[in-house]
């Protein structure tokens, strides 16, 4: 079955440290791999995106994931983090349709 | 341009009450998807519609059911709450139905429905 594996349910990191969400995916083929972010409240904004081709991909915000095939990762990271960083984050996968599978989420706690 | 708007935002329901829950899609949209999210876990797939017609739906019983309007506009019926289907109920909508084609679900805030 397609599923998505979001390891980390808190992570906490210092302001200015660099950050690494890991995110397993489980597909038979490759598939559209997403990150989202949740603040409190709110709905889900996406960061970025992995359809093809490059394995690094830029987001918004700062945030970059690397796709690897070899390890079926999707790890987002981030060299320097700010407070305002705080918020749930999701990865989530699909094998082309709009029907998104989502990990679990993890919860990031910025220390000031 | 408006994002996708859902309505209403929060409410409150007894065990047993039917609810609907409105989205609007951004304007141009022709998809619309629901997903149901707990507290404390990622997003549910609950239904896709494209040009009205339901394009795909998850694992979820019969007591939930949508539909799509000519407007692209939708709707999620719940019947026969449960305790456990307290949730935020998400709404995003694309292009078309597929991601492949138009890369990307743009998810409205949710409307939080709370059952006692």
């Amino acid at each position: 079955a397609q599923s998505v594996t979001q390891p980390d349910i808190h992570i906490t990191v210092s302001e200015g440290a660099s950050l690494e969400l890991r995110c397993n995916y489980s597909y038979g083929a490759t598939p559209y791999l997403f990150w989202y972010v949740q603040s409190p409240g709110q709905g889900l904004q996406l960061l970025l995106k992995y359809f093809s081709g490059d394995t690094l991909v830029q987001g918004i915000k700062g945030f970059e994931a690397e796709f690897k095939r070899s390890q079926s990762s999707f790890n987002l990271r981030k060299p320097s983090v700010h407070w305002s960083d705080a918020a749930e984050y999701f990865c989530a996968g699909t094998g082309g349709g709009n029907k998104l599978t989502f990990g679990t989420g993890t919860q990031l706690k910025v220390e000031l | 341009d408006a994002g996708v708007t859902q309505s209403p935002t929060h409410l409150i329901k007894t065990r047993g009450q039917q609810v609907t829950l409105r989205c609007s899609p951004i304007s141009g949209h022709k998809s619309v998807s629901w997903y149901q999210q707990v507290l404390g876990q990622g997003p549910q797939f609950i239904f896709q519609y494209y040009e009205k017609e339901e394009r795909g739906r998850g694992n979820f019983p019969d007591r939930f059911s949508a539909r799509q309007f000519p407007n692209y506009s939708s709707e999620l019926n719940v019947n026969a709450l449960l305790l456990g289907d307290s949730a935020l109920y998400l709404c995003a909508s694309s292009w078309t139905g597929t991601i492949y084609s138009t890369g990307e679900l743009f998810f409205g805030e949710g409307s939080r429905l709370t059952v006692l």
